[in-house]
């Protein structure tokens, strides 16, 4: 299975642009790039998901290299809410029945 | 709110006793899993039906350990006999269809302390 690497911490400001980073070396053609979040004592929750292209939604903007082989979460204004741990995924468009968390990392945000 | 419950929150039991969690998937969603998290790592999957079909399991999954989702709705997740390597937290997440791009819906937990 393919494999990604992430930082195990991270800090940023509130009100201040995170890139958080994932590097897939191994990708396949049909692994989409998921990211997930833990918010303390809760359960993961959907962030949001790419294949090659850049993605945009509500919570926050997927940035994904050319060749595939990382991408970049990016929270445009941090909050203290935004305190949790992201989690990059891999998942087979064709075998896909569970997901392979990491470690993920440990976002801190400093009001 | 219909989202993914599970219940109960916590339990504590005593090593060799049986344990039974719930799941409630939102509904209509014929995918659910169950996962297990230690502290400080990440989900690890455990097993997943399809409907009412348990369609694989982990190696994680011993023998004391038996799901089931018995009309395709709710699901049970049991151990038995447990032992404190089992104390974790058992997430249960559900989904709308297969393929890459499902987006997986997380309950918030039972966490499980054997002492």
């Amino acid at each position: 299975d393919a494999k990604t690497t992430q930082p195990n911490s991270m800090e940023s400001n509130e009100e201040e642009p995170v890139h958080l980073p994932c590097n897939h070396s191994t990708i396949s053609g049909t692994d989409y790039i998921h990211w997930y979040r833990q918010l303390p004592s809760q359960g993961p929750e959907y962030v949001i998901h790419g294949l090659t292209s850049n993605v945009n939604n509500r919570m926050a903007s997927l940035a994904i290299a050319e060749d595939r082989k990382s991408s970049t979460l990016i929270l445009h204004r941090a909050t203290l809410r935004d305190a949790a741990v992201y989690y990059c995924i891999l998942r087979d468009l064709y075998n896909n029945n569970d997901m392979r968390f990491g470690a993920g990392t440990r976002l801190t945000v400093k009001p | 709110d219909t989202g993914v419950s599970q219940d109960p929150r916590h339990k504590i039991t005593k090593r060799g006793q049986n344990v039974t969690f719930r799941c409630d998937p939102i509904s209509e969603h014929n995918r659910l899993y169950w996962y297990r998290q230690t502290l400080g790592q990440g989900p690890e999957f455990l097993t997943y039906f399809q409907n009412e079909a348990q369609l694989e399991k982990s190696r994680l999954l011993s023998d004391r350990f038996s799901a089931e989702r018995p009309k395709g709705s709710f699901s049970t997740l049991e151990i038995q006999r447990t032992e404190q390597g089992d104390s974790a937290m058992y997430l249960c997440a559900s989904s709308e269809r297969d393929g890459g791009t499902d987006t997986q819906y997380f309950g918030p937990g039972t966490r499980l302390t054997v002492l």
